[in-house]
């Protein structure tokens, strides 16, 4: 079955670090360009990062820059998203998504894992 | 960074209607223009690609048009299960950000 499953969210204080996963299976991961997008409680979808497919080509949000890091192992399938120094505003559930050269969009999506910042 | 602007934020409709959504990009963005749907507690799906495409799968009730700067989104013929927010998206060029949202809610 093609899919994304997304890991390592959790309960974490302003400050801390969290690294979350996204293991890919069903297609040739290696191929596709990946993101991670957010989506605070009741807000809309917000684009975190992207990553080309062989991991040298990386891009961030404003927002993000300087405290997140994306990173892939194509040997293992799967997409990483590094946090560090987070805040409450980087409470939100986190997907990561496949990018789609054809259509420019992003085509497949994980259920999300659940990030809370809080003390 | 390119804004994407959705209108209505929300929009109520009967089964049946039919209805259209809105996104303005703040600057040219081709048709580098995607929209999705998302029921709660669910992720995204992906609907119309390049402005116009049904991605496969979509019933072709959904369709999309527009270029440059101007975009909508049209469902025919409103089903139960069409209620859910939708997101516009550019992908013109990173952050690849997308619109605030338009709720589509049961009147």
């Amino acid at each position: 079955e093609v899919q994304l499953v997304e890991s390592g969210g959790g309960l974490v204080q302003p400050g801390g670090s969290l690294r979350l996963s996204c293991a890919a299976s069903g297609f040739t991961f290696s191929s596709y360009w990946m993101h991670w997008v957010r989506q605070a409680p009741g807000k809309g979808l917000v684009w975190v990062s992207h990553i080309n497919s062989d991991g040298r080509s990386t891009n961030y949000a404003d927002s993000v820059k300087g405290r997140f890091t994306i990173s892939r192992d194509n040997a293992k399938n799967t997409l990483y998203l590094q946090m560090n120094s987070l805040r409450a505003e980087d409470t939100a559930v986190y997907y990561c998504a496949r990018h789609w050269d054809y259509g420019e969009s992003f085509d497949l999506w994980g259920r999300g894992t659940l990030v809370t910042v809080s003390s | 960074d390119i804004q994407m602007t959705q209108s209505p934020s929300s929009l109520s409709a009967s089964v049946g209607d039919r209805v259209t959504i809105t996104c303005r990009a703040s600057q040219s963005i081709s048709s580098y223009l995607n929209w999705y749907q998302q029921k709660p507690g669910k992720a995204p799906k992906l609907l119309i690609y390049a402005a116009s495409n049904l991605q496969s799968g979509v019933p072709s009730r959904f369709s999309g048009s527009g270029s440059g700067t101007d975009f909508t989104l049209t469902i025919s013929s409103l089903q139960p299960e069409d209620f859910a927010p939708y997101y516009c998206q550019q992908t013109y060029t990173s952050p690849y950000t997308f619109g605030q949202g338009t709720k589509l809610e049961i009147k």
